[in-house]
């Protein structure tokens, strides 16, 4: 199967500051990314999502920022709380690439109360 | 948001036997959904395509003699782990697109244990 990477970095931040996780993705010709939650023992939630043609895209609380040329991908959570601690993965899609979504490497967040 | 569940959550069995795990779209057709692996600390891995009223699609290194998917309707995908092994303990995840492509459901995952 298709991975990006495996074992997952750990990102640990004070309870109200700002969380900013990271993302390489693998295929220059996704055109369509998203950023999932994981939490222990459950399916992914997913969480906000960008096209290829923007750069930026700005939900509550969360921003996602996609630059194209180093194929990064970053996902910023604002205030962040004990409730977001969780895994997040960036996925990617491609419109030539069917319906398929793979999952990068994921990110596990600790937020300290 | 469109619902997808699994059954079962959680399942253990003896190694050499055969589980088979349901993914069901609640309240929305798919005529495609995807099976995912994921081992502990590690990312979600793509299976397979399942499609519905054909045969389904298998990423590369995944043995379809192993890993049997049956879409035999709009709702429902299952996967059999046939003669299952330790290493095949893992979570194993669903997800189908409603009327979006893009807009992929996930369900709960199942936690499969070979003994």
């Amino acid at each position: 199967g298709e991975s990006v990477g495996l074992h997952l970095p750990t990102l640990s931040v004070q309870e109200g500051d700002n969380s900013i996780i990271n993302c390489a993705y693998s295929n220059s010709a996704s055109d369509y990314f998203i950023w999932y939650k994981q939490e222990s023992g459950k399916g992914p939630q997913f969480i906000i999502d960008i096209r290829s043609n923007m750069d930026k895209r700005q939900g509550q609380r969360v921003t996602v920022l996609l630059n194209k040329t180093v194929k990064h991908l970053s996902l910023q959570i604002a205030a962040t709380q004990p409730g977001d601690s969780a895994v997040y993965f960036c996925a990617e899609k491609s419109s030539t690439g069917g319906f398929k979504t793979i999952f990068g490497a994921g990110t596990r967040l600790f937020v300290k109360a | 948001g469109a619902v997808v569940s699994q059954h079962p959550s959680r399942v253990i069995c003896k190694s050499g036997t055969s589980v088979k795990i349901e993914c069901r779209s609640l309240d929305f057709q798919a005529t495609t959904m995807f099976w995912y692996r994921q081992f502990p600390k590690q990312s979600l891995m793509l299976m397979a395509t399942s499609n519905e009223g054909s045969k389904a699609t298998y990423e590369q290194g995944v043995e379809k003699d192993k890993f049997l998917i049956n879409h035999a309707s709009l709702t429902l995908s299952t996967l059999t782990v046939t003669s299952a092994h330790p290493e095949d303990s893992s979570f194993y995840i669903c997800s189908a697109p409603d009327r979006d492509p893009d807009t992929q459901y996930f369900g709960p995952g199942t936690r499969l244990t070979v003994l």
